[in-house]
């Protein structure tokens, strides 16, 4: 079935600085999902795109689904120790069903 | 207004046994996902119940069987454990195919 695979696997970051984080498919989604998991914790849903080339914002963190409904991205500005965690994107069928990603792993140093 | 609950939080069996887990919907949501999530992975599809029924399914063997009650609670068996099913399980609930809300998890650890 269809995977999404996202890189990089782990992120070391020092506080203050951006990055990026990237969700890739060899076909097209229907939609995207990111959750961040904090250390001990569970999924938390953070947003949901649909649409082809969308992009939404919530405070620091930009996300974009790709013209080609392929790729999607999540971008930090200014990271703080607060964004520590694991995340992730899923892509859902038309059942609501979810395929996660391995995840990004970011640590954030002072 | 309770999110999702799971039980237990925590469970140690050994190889062989018998294991049931259990999953608590938040108010409102009829339908329920189950995942295992290996440690250092991402959640992996289980299934998914709706109207007491199993919609759908991922790569799982039939170890795992689940139920749906009409009150939208689930459970999650899975039966001759062995060392690879050691993971959180994680239960998500959802109203229809709207933003899934994730419980705590139980961490099963299996000797």
């Amino acid at each position: 079935g269809q995977q999404v695979m996202q890189i990089p696997q782990y992120q070391h970051v020092q506080e203050g600085e951006d990055f990026t984080t990237y969700c890739n498919s060899s076909t097209t989604l229907s939609n995207i999902q990111w959750y961040k998991q904090r250390p001990g914790g569970h999924p938390v849903f953070l947003i949901q795109l649909v649409k082809s080339g969308e992009v939404k914002k919530q405070k620091r963190l930009t996300f974009q689904f790709g013209e080609a409904k392929k790729n999607s991205s999540l971008h930090i500005t200014a990271t703080q120790t607060t964004d520590v965690g694991t995340y992730f994107c899923a892509q859902g069928d038309s059942w609501g069903k979810f395929q996660f990603g391995a995840g990004t792993q970011v640590v954030v140093t002072p | 207004d309770a999110g999702v609950t799971q039980s237990p939080t925590h469970l140690i069996k050994t190889r062989g046994q018998q294991v049931t887990l259990r999953c608590s919907p938040k108010s409102g949501h009829d339908t329920v996902s189950w995942y295992q999530q290996a440690l250092g992975q991402g959640p992996q599809f289980i299934f998914q119940y709706y109207e007491e029924e199993e919609r759908q399914r991922g790569n799982f063997p039939d170890r795992f069987s689940g139920h749906q009650f009409p009150n939208y609670s689930s459970e999650l068996n899975v039966n001759a454990l062995w060392l690879g099913d050691s993971a959180l399980y994680l239960c998500a609930s959802s109203l229809g195919k709207a933003r899934q809300f994730f419980g705590p998890g139980t961490r099963l650890t299996v000797l």
